[in-house]
């Protein structure tokens, strides 16, 4: 299958500050990212889709200005967290499109952002 | 009530047993049906992968969609430890581009 890199696998950051996530498509161009929260033991939340060239389109009840989603080429989208709080503190998880259809669908290794 | 149901587990079975697994949802609309493997603090990696109801056998994998229960099921046969993950459900309507719809997953473990 396709290769979605995530890049870093885990960040201690202190409150306040800003955290960037890295999601790369390694052996395609992914026209579309997806960025999702996972708390433990809980199931893949949808924050935001992330289309190359425009703006993310976030879900209901997802701060634009809290997780501010960049897609600027076709095989990088980047998540920052900003001001981060240790609510924030989650699993976070980029998945990549290769094409049309769910099978399409490739996730990245994902992010444990904690913040203190 | 959440859209997709799966029970949290843990399961756990022997080493060669066949795992069974399962989802409820209640959107009618759900015509794609997916299946994925998390390891601990990893990525979801896909499983199994069908549309519509039937049956879809892949190796050790058989998956299975009943809409007029609303009902997917998944089997590993012949488990081994390397197995021992949670599997996750997922699911969407037709029409709703790649927004899937996760359920909560279910934490199997595969005792040698």
């Amino acid at each position: 299958g396709a290769v979605v890199s995530q890049h870093p696998s885990w960040v201690i950051c202190k409150s306040g500050t800003s955290v960037k996530i890295e999601c790369r498509s390694l052996d395609f161009q992914a026209t579309t990212m997806f960025w999702y929260r996972q708390f433990p033991k809980q199931s893949l939340m949808l924050m935001a889709t992330s289309n190359e060239g425009s703006k993310a389109t976030y879900e209901q009840g997802v701060e634009k200005d809290k997780f501010l989603i960049n897609h600027a080429s076709l095989t990088l989208s980047t998540l920052t967290v900003t001001s981060a709080h240790p609510e924030d503190s989650s699993f976070y998880i980029c998945s990549a499109l290769t094409g049309t259809g769910a099978e399409k669908l490739f996730f990245g290794s994902g992010t444990q952002l904690s913040v203190l | 009530q959440k859209e997709v149901e799966q029970d949290p587990g843990p399961l756990s079975v022997p080493e060669g047993a066949i795992v069974s697994l399962n989802c409820t949802y209640s959107n009618s609309a759900f015509q794609y049906f997916m299946w994925y493997r998390q390891y601990s603090r990893k990525g979801p990696e896909l499983l199994m992968y069908t549309y519509s109801s039937g049956n879809k056998e892949d190796g050790r994998f058989t998956a299975q969609v009943d809409k007029s229960s609303k009902y997917i099921s998944l089997f590993i046969r012949d488990s081994q430890p390397s197995d021992s993950a949670t599997y996750l459900c997922a699911m969407r309507p037709r029409a709703a581009g790649n927004k899937l719809t996760f359920g909560g997953g279910t934490r199997v473990l595969v005792k040698p």
